[in-house]
C-alpha cells in the first residue's frame, strides 16, 4: 500500500540553524501538507501546497518557514532560523486530486532545537 | 483557529469492552476524519465521513457524522490491547483544505 515517507526521523539542531525536513508524498497525490505536533499536544496545520504554490497557511507558518517541491517526488519544509519553540514532531501529509477529504500522514520527523 | 473538543480526555477499559468517544465544535464541518496515533508515530487514518448523519464502519470501528455537522462520534466494539493509542478527530470546513484536529482521547486497554 502506498505511503508517505519522511526523512530524517530525528533531527537535532542548534538554535538559529536552518533545517530542511523532507517528505515523499503518495505518488498520485497532488495536495501536500505540513502539520506539527508539540509534545503532548494536538496536531496543528502549518501549510498546504498545490500546483507548485501555497494554497493555505496558518499563523504559525511565518517568514521563517518555507516549502518547496524541488522535483517530481520530494516536498520539503525549511525552517530558516530555528527557535527553541520549533521543537516538535513535523508531519507531512498528502491527499488526492480532489484535495477535499482523506489526508494520509507520514511517520513524522522529530525536531529537537537546543 | 477552530476548537474541536474531544471527550473523554482519557479512558481506561477492560479488554472486550466497547468504547465510545465524541468530538464537538462550535463550527460546521463538511468532512470528519478519525485518526489513531501511537507513541512516536504519525496519525493513521481510520474512517472518513462526508455527509451529515452518515454512519461508516471499519471492522470493529464505527463512526458517525453528527446531524448538526458540529460533531462526530467514534465507537470501538470488543476492544483489544492493540487498540491502545490516542484517537483524534479532524474536521474540514467548506472552505480550504486544512483539517483542524481535536484534543485527542487517550485509550488504555487492560488485558
Amino acid at each position: 500500500e502506498p505511503e508517505v515517507t519522511q526523512t530524517p526521523s530525528h533531527q537535532v539542531t542548534q538554535m538559529g540553524q536552518e533545517v530542511i525536513l523532507r517528505c515523499v508524498p503518495i505518488s498520485n497525490h497532488l495536495y501536500f501538507y505540513w502539520y506539527r505536533q508539540i509534545l503532548g499536544q494536538k496536531v496543528e496545520f502549518l501549510v498546504s501546497f498545490y500546483n507548485n504554490e501555497i494554497s493555505e497557511k496558518s499563523e504559525i507558518f511565518d517568514d521563517q518557514f518555507s516549502v518547496e517541491r524541488p522535483d517530481g517526488s520530494n516536498f520539503t519544509l525549511k525552517i530558516r532560523s530555528t527557535k527553541l519553540e520549533d521543537s516538535a514532531m513535523y508531519f507531512c501529509a498528502s491527499s488526492d486530486l480532489s484535495g477535499r477529504g482523506e489526508q494520509f500522514f507520514g511517520p513524522g520527523t522529530r525536531l529537537t532545537v537546543l | 483557529g477552530q476548537q474541536l473538543n474531544q471527550s473523554p480526555q482519557s479512558m481506561f477499559i477492560q479488554e472486550g469492552e466497547d468504547v465510545s468517544m465524541n468530538c464537538t465544535s462550535s463550527s460546521i464541518f463538511n468532512t470528519w476524519l478519525w485518526y489513531k496515533q501511537e507513541p512516536g508515530e504519525g496519525p493513521v487514518l481510520l474512517i472518513a465521513l462526508y455527509k451529515a448523519g452518515e454512519l461508516t464502519s471499519n471492522g470493529r470501528l464505527t463512526a458517525q457524522f453528527g446531524i448538526t455537522r458540529k460533531d462526530s462520534f467514534l465507537n470501538i466494539s470488543a476492544s483489544i490491547p492493540s487498540d491502545v493509542g490516542i484517537y483524534f478527530c479532524a474536521g474540514q470546513l467548506s472552505t480550504g483544505n486544512q483539517f483542524y484536529f481535536g484534543t485527542g482521547t487517550s485509550l488504555t486497554v487492560i488485558p
